[in-house]
Parts: C-alpha cells; structure tokens; sequence
C-alpha cells in the first residue's frame, strides 16, 4: 500500500476564495488522481495529475476551476477557485503504482463554503 | 453513479453475517472493488477482484461475482461493530478513457447493532 498525506483535512471558507489541497505520498507513483465526494454522492473523479505536463480532466471539471499540478511523482495538489456553497464537498486524492490495479486514497479533504 | 448501484442501508446484529449488494451496467469490467469509509476517514481498500474470477476470501471477508448477471456482493462474517461504516462498490474498465479511473456506486450505510 501507499501512505497519503493530504493537508488540510478540512476548512471552511468563504465564498468567491480558493483554497489549494496537498497529498503528499510516501514513495513514487506512477499515477495521482483526485476525486470529488459531494454530500450523500459517489465518488466522482475530476482529473488525472500528469507529471511534468498538464493534468487531464473529465467532463464537466476544467483547469480554470480545478487547477492541478504535480512537479514530481510524490506530490501534488488540487486549487478549488473562486468557490461557492455548491463546490462544499470532501476531496480525495487517490494514487496507483504503474501496472497497479489497486487504487489507494487519502484521507480527504472536507470543504465547506459559506 | 448511474452504472454502479448499491442500496444504501444495512442494519445487522453483532455476531451476524452482514451482506452488502452491487450491480453495474458495463460488461468490459476489469477489477471490481470494495472500499470502506468510516466517519471523517479516507476511502480504505477492503478487497477487490479480477472479472475472470468469481470469488475470493480473505479472511472474514467473501466477495462473489456473477459476471453474467453484472452482480457483485461483501458478505462479512461474524460482523462487528467496529465494521460499522460505509461501504461503496467500484469498478475499472477499459472504457477508452481514462486508466486507472473507477466508476463508484453510492454507498451502503452499514450499521452493527449490539
């Protein structure tokens, strides 16, 4: 398994702020992902953290929203931008070893937006 | 959410076998899984299995699937409380999109009584 740090656990803020996540993983993954849990929902997956390169993201999420980056195979981070009430969910960051099939998360992160 | 389909409570007796259930729509599954998520906790990898298989156990843990039917169950033996939680069903496929991405089913509430 992998050990995930993700910081912070949880805040609170105000709308029309940002607020940037880490996930910290204790040894080199091939592959990082970060996943939105919203309120008595599954969970939905945002983007695919690419080393090096821009990250790629599923229908409905874009990088003016969900900006991503990932400078190295152990770190990476998730900016929610200019939030609203509607944006109050847990997110998840989730890692995969290359060839991998399992799929490990963090702790997650619980937003709430006033 | 739509293609993964779990009900969402469970209540069983300490002691009992607990029986948590999943359907899913697409047939070119790979590897289905079972996640565990207590209060304020992360996504905890509980098992997962290989879609030519058709059971696996560990320990007090069984997962079936019927392939054909698309339908996947967690019987937990001798549940306890501590086995209170939310369990959720997931699912990879080769969809043409993105690896390593599972589709996840709602959650089951499952509650362990006394």
């Amino acid at each position: 398994s992998a050990v995930i740090s993700q910081k912070p656990s949880r805040d609170i803020c105000q709308r029309g702020t940002s607020l940037t996540i880490q996930c910290q993983v204790d040894s080199q993954v091939t592959m990082m992902f970060w996943y939105r849990q919203q309120p008595g929902q599954s969970l939905t997956l945002i983007a695919t953290a690419n080393q090096g390169s821009e990250a790629t993201y599923e229908s409905g999420f874009v990088i003016d929203k969900f900006p991503i980056s990932r400078p190295n195979l152990t770190f990476s981070t998730l900016t929610v931008s200019n939030m609203s009430p509607e944006d109050s969910s847990i997110y998840l960051c989730s890692v995969a070893r290359a060839g991998g099939e399992k799929l490990f998360f963090g702790s997650g992160t619980q937003l709430s937006v006033l | 959410g739509e293609d993964v389909e779990q009900s969402l409570f469970l209540s069983v007796r300490e002691g009992d076998s607990s029986v948590i259930n999943c359907t899913y729509t697409d047939s070119s599954s790979t590897y289905l899984y079972w996640y565990k998520q207590e209060p304020g906790a992360g996504l905890q990898l509980l098992t997962y299995i290989f879609s030519n298989m058709d059971m696996k156990q560990d320990q007090r843990l069984t997962v079936l699937l019927n392939k054909k039917d698309k339908h996947l169950s967690l019987r937990i033996a001798d549940t306890q409380t501590g086995d209170s939680a939310i369990y959720f069903c997931a699912e990879s496929s080769d969809r043409g999109s993105t690896l390593g991405r599972l589709y996840f089913g709602r959650g089951t509430q499952l509650t362990v009584w006394p």
